[in-house]
């Protein structure tokens, strides 16, 4: 079965970027996998930041963007701020209406 | 606004069958979009579950498809989550959501509710 990575950690600097990646252990990810990006902080439901690859959801700030790099889809935070240290997950399409999400990246804001 | 809310029992004995409801308001399940079922076991990661269509089509997680089914009732407009042969490993929090079909995302999502196995 395929399995979607993700970096288990991460950290940036207030005001800094930083580029999460959604892989595949076989494979490249693109857009036909309807790439989608989820932030998680903890004690709370998951809230919707990005799908199709590159659209924001409603009221998620533009600081958050996603992208295709190469054979990973990304999320990048451009100028992070405290707040943005959570938990975020992606999710890509695998067809016959399977959905299955990477392990997650745990993001530190200091 | 679409809101989500799981109920079912919190504690579930190994080996039993586990079940929840979701009840959704602000829109009725029959006018389209899936509806899915995800979990957290305790400081782990998110895992899909499986959605399913108003009509009742399914699609299941291949490690989870031989104990996983889900069912719809348009009529109380909800959707349920059994799963059974439970073991501690099934010990999570679980979330209904909707999802968009055809851009395979999640949209509106439940709180959670927090099912444990243990005798």
């Amino acid at each position: 079965q395929t399995v979607v990575t993700q970096e288990p950690s991460f950290s940036v600097s207030p005001g800094g970027t930083v580029t999460l990646t959604c892989g595949l252990s076989s494979g490249s990810v693109s857009a036909s996998y309807y790439p989608s990006w989820y932030q998680q902080t903890p004690g709370q439901a998951p809230r919707t930041l990005i799908y199709f690859t590159n659209t924001r959801s409603s009221g998620v700030p533009d600081r958050f963007s996603g992208s295709i790099l190469g054979n990973k889809a990304a999320l990048t935070i451009t100028g992070a701020q405290a707040e943005d240290e959570s938990d975020y997950y992606c999710v890509l399409y695998m067809g016959s209406g399977i959905l299955v999400f990477g392990g997650g990246t745990k993001l530190t804001v200091l | 606004q679409v809101q989500l809310q799981e109920s079912g029992p919190g504690l579930v004995k190994p080996s039993e069958t586990l079940s929840l409801t979701c009840s959704v308001s602000g829109y009725s399940i029959s006018s389209g979009y899936y509806w899915d079922w995800i979990r957290q076991p305790p400081g782990k990661g998110l895992e899909w579950i499986g959605s399913i269509y108003y009509t009742g089509s399914t699609s299941y997680s291949p490690s989870l498809k031989s104990r996983v089914t889900m069912s719809v009732d348009t009529s109380k407009n909800q959707f349920s989550l059994k799963l059974t042969s439970v073991t501690a490993a099934d010990s999570a929090v679980y979330y209904c959501l909707r999802q968009w079909g055809g851009t395979y995302y999640f949209d509106y999502w439940g709180q959670g509710t927090l099912v444990t196995v243990s005798s």
